[in-house]
This record gives structure tokens, C-alpha cells and sequence, in this order.
């Protein structure tokens, strides 16, 4: 079954402790990339990658770090987490851009 | 950075009842797209357009990009309960994916 997993998809952390949400996907997919979404505001984009190795700046990148080591993992790093992180987030896959398939999400609160 | 500027933010309607919202940049997007979010899930692709002009159909749902390449809209026909959820548009160019801040639909059986 294809799939687009997210891990946890519930986290409450305190500020400062650093942490990391897993993204994998079981469809040979080259393009991954993360999301986040807060009342209002629709879904911003955190950063993306378009092959193994290969990562981009998305909208709202400051405070984030990403990897793409191996296609099918797209791990988001939070070093040091801060309360305006506090939000949803989604990790998408799909063979190019125009053609995401979302994850569960991940709903991540920073106290 | 650029949101695009989707509306309405709400739309009440009555089951049977045709709905249009649309999606407005001052940017130029290659590709828009159009999404649908369910409580607790992640959104999922409804439509995709990929030319100035074009007008697709998905079932009950028709989307057009728009010629100026800066907006789009999405028509639902005939609603039905199962339509209740959030509905996205999106943008696309060079990869740099924009989205709207999303239209809530409410069906009244």
C-alpha cells in the first residue's frame, strides 16, 4: 500500500529541546517536502527536496534543518524548538511538485 | 512571502446547492492546484491545471486556470454532505508552492 508516514504525529516539547519528525514514503517518489499549517494562514511551505542530497529553502525555512540522506527519508530538525513553532505539520511527497500526496500530519506543541 | 488570496474564508450552503470560490496572486504561477482537507487528515489533490486558460473537470468539480496566470476558481455542482471539509488552492512555480489560507465548506442536509 502506498503510504506517507509521519512520526509522532502527536509531540509536546519544552523550548530549546531538540527534536526531529520523521517523513517516509514507500513510493519511489524524488520530491519530499514539509509544511506547516496554523489558523488562517493555509500551509506554508518549510522546505522541499527534489532528489537524494538535493534540499531547497521553502517559504518559512528559519528555524529548521533537513536532510535527504536516502530517497525515501525526509527527516525535519527543529535544533532548538521555540513556542511560534508550535503548529501542524505535514511532510508531502510525489514524482514532481505538482503532484503531492500529504502525510497524517504531525501536531507538534512547544511549551 | 506571497499567500495567494482565497475566498470566501466560509461558505453555509444547503445540500444540492453549486459552489465557487476562487484564488487571486498578484504573482504569476505555472501551475494551480486545488486540494480538499478533512478533519485530522492531510489535504488531498483534487485538481491540477497546468495551462493559462484551461478548464478541467474532476465528477462534480471544474476548476480553470485562470489566462492571466494569476488566479484560479473551483466550481462544485450539486453538493452533497460528503463535500463538508477545508478546500486549498495552491500555486506553483519553480517548485516554490504557495497556498491559500483556505475556504471552509459547511453542507446543510
Amino acid at each position: 500500500e502506498a503510504q506517507v508516514t509521519q512520526n509522532p504525529r502527536y509531540l509536546i516539547t519544552v523550548t530549546g529541546k531538540k527534536l526531529t519528525v520523521t517523513c517516509s514514503q514507500n513510493m519511489n517518489h524524488e520530491y519530499m517536502s514539509w509544511y506547516r499549517q496554523d489558523p488562517g494562514l493555509g500551509l506554508r511551505q518549510i522546505y522541499y527536496s527534489m532528489n537524494v542530497e538535493v534540499t531547497d529553502k521553502g517559504d518559512v525555512p528559519e528555524g529548521y534543518k533537513v536532510s535527504r540522506k536516502e530517497k525515501r527519508n525526509f527527516p525535519l530538525i527543529l535544533e532548538s524548538p521555540s513556542p511560534n513553532q508550535t503548529s501542524l505539520y505535514f511532510c508531502a511527497t510525489g514524482l514532481a511538485a505538482y503532484e503531492q500526496y500529504f502525510g497524517p500530519g504531525t501536531r507538534l506543541t512547544v511549551t | 512571502g506571497q499567500q495567494l488570496n482565497q475566498s470566501p474564508q466560509s461558505m453555509f450552503i444547503q445540500e444540492g446547492e453549486d459552489v465557487s470560490m476562487n484564488c487571486t496572486s498578484s504573482s504569476i504561477f505555472n501551475t494551480w492546484l486545488w486540494y480538499k482537507q478533512d478533519p485530522g487528515e492531510g489535504p488531498v489533490l483534487l485538481i491540477a491545471l497546468y495551462k493559462a486558460g484551461e478548464l478541467t473537470s474532476n465528477g462534480r468539480l471544474t476548476a480553470q486556470f485562470g489566462i492571466t496566470r494569476k488566479d484560479s476558481f473551483l466550481n462544485i455542482s450539486a453538493s452533497i454532505p460528503s463535500d463538508v471539509g477545508i478546500y486549498f488552492c495552491a500555486g506553483l512555480s519553480n517548485n516554490d508552492m504557495r497556498f491559500g489560507a483556505g475556504t471552509r465548506l459547511t453542507v446543510k442536509p
